[in-house]
């Protein structure tokens, strides 16, 4: 009954790898989004897909992509993974025009 | 541009006193606040939003336009209450801008 899944919980992948972290939301929403945590906590908007639409794209670098098969699901690829990509990666949605975002539980990304 | 500024990273009470997390934005239109809670192993959740005008788990926030802050507060700490506390700003469609969080601690 999780309403905003994320898959893995754990990711830990050598340098150089290429990787893929999934999300579902069971919500009905039509807005999904990626952000990074990172070691100090501070929490920054990666990506936002509206309608199988990328609005938003903050300077996140290109070996990232976001993928939407439908609306219910928004995976996050990161190719050439490197050391500063060791992050917390949390999945959100919101309904469009919404005003609470429901997060996913957070995919832990090591890279050694 | 939206900026969302809380100046403690960490703030440390007492149980049973007082606690007051602070949160200034930027914004020039009428934004949305909120706060969010991130608990020990959990996911984030929202803890509450300026327009319900609401008290959840003994906290309160007011929206001062005029001081462009929004801070969150609690007469009464108690050992539950040590989490990550973020506050949030979102305009329009945009996606929720959070600030760099401020880690509570209460001390028994």
């Amino acid at each position: 009954d999780t309403a905003v899944s994320q898959t893995p919980k754990y990711l830990v992948t050598q340098m150089g790898n290429d990787k893929s972290i999934k999300c579902e939301q069971n919500l009905g929403h039509d807005t999904m989004y990626w952000y990074k945590q990172d070691s100090k906590k501070f929490l920054k908007i990666m990506f936002s897909y509206n309608n199988k639409e990328l609005i938003i794209n903050e300077t996140v670098p290109n070996r990232f992509s976001p993928k939407s098969p439908d609306k219910a699901h928004l995976n996050l690829h990161i190719n050439s993974l490197e050391l500063g990509d060791s992050a917390v990666y949390f999945c959100a949605s919101t309904q469009r025009g919404g005003t609470e975002a429901f997060f996913g539980q957070g995919t832990r990304l090591t890279v050694v | 541009a939206q900026r969302v500024t809380q100046p403690e990273k960490l703030l440390s009470v007492f149980k049973g006193a007082p606690v007051e997390l602070k949160c200034n934005y930027s914004y020039s239109g009428s934004p949305e606040l909120f706060w969010y809670v991130q608990y020990s192993r959990q996911r984030l959740q929202l803890l509450l939003r300026h327009i319900s005008r609401e008290s959840i788990k003994g906290f309160t926030a007011d929206l001062n336009k005029g001081e462009t802050s929004f801070h969150l507060k609690k007469p009464f700490a108690q050992e539950e209450d040590s989490a990550m506390y973020y506050c949030a700003l979102q305009s329009g469609n945009t996606p929720l801008v959070f600030g760099k969080g401020t880690r509570l601690s209460v001390i028994a």
